[in-house]
């Protein structure tokens, strides 16, 4: 159990489109839903935390117009990367946790995002 | 949250133990330690947590001393398959969301 699944595993645009990736817990239902950026070779940044039927909390220099996350479902959170550039271009990993006593994170397989 | 450091890199053999070692000074009463491995191009993926002594699984064992200050995480007789990155995270459910460090990159060589 806890999968946790992200539509589209790679997706390229060209830049100035909008892109969104969705984030599903399969199995379980997800208070809360996380969103991640790693680029190549770096570890994982926390962009945003979304909570369902609420507006997401966004990490200091994470621009929220840029970043639209909606968190619609315990079991669906998306992230749509609006007006996309070049520098967008990075791996987005989502993860979700079971409750909100839980200590462990359940993480998607990621998304490649390539902006052309 | 509690900032962790962990070795840059390591480099092991097939079929030896390997331990890495992460330092969380600053681990609050409520913190577990948390160990995730990540492929290249692929999500985190959970191996064990622990909030202190000793706790072990199917795949690894996490060694926490008593002052709680650093973890150890052992991983018995590696293969090639283990090659790669080794994160090291600090918190609690109600922090409700997890900070990465650098992470260890691990190589298992032939």
């Amino acid at each position: 159990g806890a999968v946790v699944s992200q539509h589209p595993s790679r997706v390229i645009c060209k830049s100035g489109t909008s892109v969104k990736i969705e984030c599903r817990s399969l199995d379980f239902q997800a208070t809360t839903m996380f969103w991640y950026r790693q680029f190549p070779k770096q570890s994982l940044m926390l962009m945003a935390t979304s909570n369902e039927g609420s507006k997401a909390t966004y990490e200091q220099g994470v621009e929220k117009d840029k970043f639209l996350i909606n968190h619609a479902s315990l079991t669906l959170s998306t992230l749509t990367v609006t007006s996309a550039h070049p520098e967008d271009s990075s791996f987005y990993i989502c993860s979700a946790k079971r409750d909100m006593d839980a200590n462990e994170q359940f993480f998607g397989p990621g998304t490649r995002l390539t902006v052309l | 949250l509690a900032k962790t450091t962990q070795p840059i890199s390591m480099d092991s053999y097939e079929g030896q133990e390997v331990n890495i070692t992460c330092s969380h000074n600053n681990i609050a009463t409520n913190d577990y330690i948390t160990w995730y491995q990540q492929f290249p191009s692929q999500g985190p993926r959970f191996i064990i947590q622990g909030y202190k002594t000793k706790v072990t699984n199917e795949v690894a064992s996490l060694f926490i001393p008593a002052d709680r200050k650093s973890s150890t995480l052992s991983l018995p007789r590696v293969s090639l398959s283990d090659t790669a990155v080794y994160y090291c995270l600090v918190g609690s459910g109600g922090y409700n969301k997890l900070i990465f460090g650098a992470g260890t990159r691990l190589a298992v060589h032939p």
